[in-house]
């Protein structure tokens, strides 16, 4: 079993929607969640990070956690064509430099004008 | 904001050769940088961490001696694939972690913007 599952998609929608991206993991040591947004040929852009359970809140971005059934999902509100990325979810156990983050496979996001 | 500078941004060479790979943390120090690979439509693996002034730690599976880290100062990190074979055509993309007390988030590791290589 993998550590990180994520739907790769890819996922489309149209412009105003709301999508809902999500990730499971198998480890409940994990603490550290994160959203990254990556662009074509380019790095990943750290969009959110949250610390065990509940939601945070971003403008548009809404990251939540459930540890109780290793759960992580983030929310778009009204999309943008340019938020048509690949999304990827990343796990640590801790923040530090000692643990290492653990990522999905990234989910393909094409939001439709 | 934390800017992770990475060159080339891609990069062609033949078999056999080494490609030298630089990752610069720009607007802070980072003591810690790590080295990913991307093949497409798949995930970041972590290939190694490097820590200044120390040797690299490889992930299990990572040829330490095909994949020559070195992180010589606070905001430059190097990667060199040596003998270069066309598996190792990939997407190399580093990240560093601010180093403590310099007012930058511990969390959330910033990237650089990655380096295409392609084996011929």
């Amino acid at each position: 079993q993998k550590e990180v599952e994520q739907d790769p998609g890819p996922l489309s929608v149209p412009e105003g929607a709301i999508v809902s991206l999500n990730c499971t993991y198998s480890n409940s040591a994990f603490q550290y969640f994160m959203w990254y947004r990556q662009y074509s040929r380019k790095g990943p852009e750290l969009l959110m990070y949250t610390y065990s359970s509940g939601n945070k809140e971003d403008g548009r971005f809404t990251a939540q956690v459930d540890k109780s059934s290793k759960y992580i999902s983030l929310f778009i509100r009204d999309s943008q064509p340019s938020d048509s990325a690949t999304y990827l979810c990343a796990i640590s156990l801790g923040g530090g430099a000692t643990n290492k983050l653990i990522f999905g496979t990234g989910t393909l996001l094409a939001v439709q004008p | 904001g934390a800017v992770v500078s990475q060159h080339p941004s891609r990069v062609i060479c033949k078999s056999g050769t080494s490609v030298k790979i630089e990752c610069r943390s720009l607007d802070f120090q980072a003591t810690t940088m790590f080295w990913y690979r991307q093949f497409p439509k798949q995930s970041l693996m972590l290939m190694a961490t490097s820590n200044e002034g120390s040797k690299a730690t490889y992930e299990q599976g990572v040829e330490k001696d095909k994949f020559l880290i070195n992180h010589a100062s606070l905001t430059l990190s190097t990667l060199t694939v040596t003998s270069a074979h066309p598996e190792d055509s990939s997407f190399y993309i580093c990240s560093a972690l601010p180093t403590p007390g310099q007012g930058a988030s511990n969390y959330g590791y910033t990237f650089g913007s990655g380096t295409r290589l392609t084996v011929v």
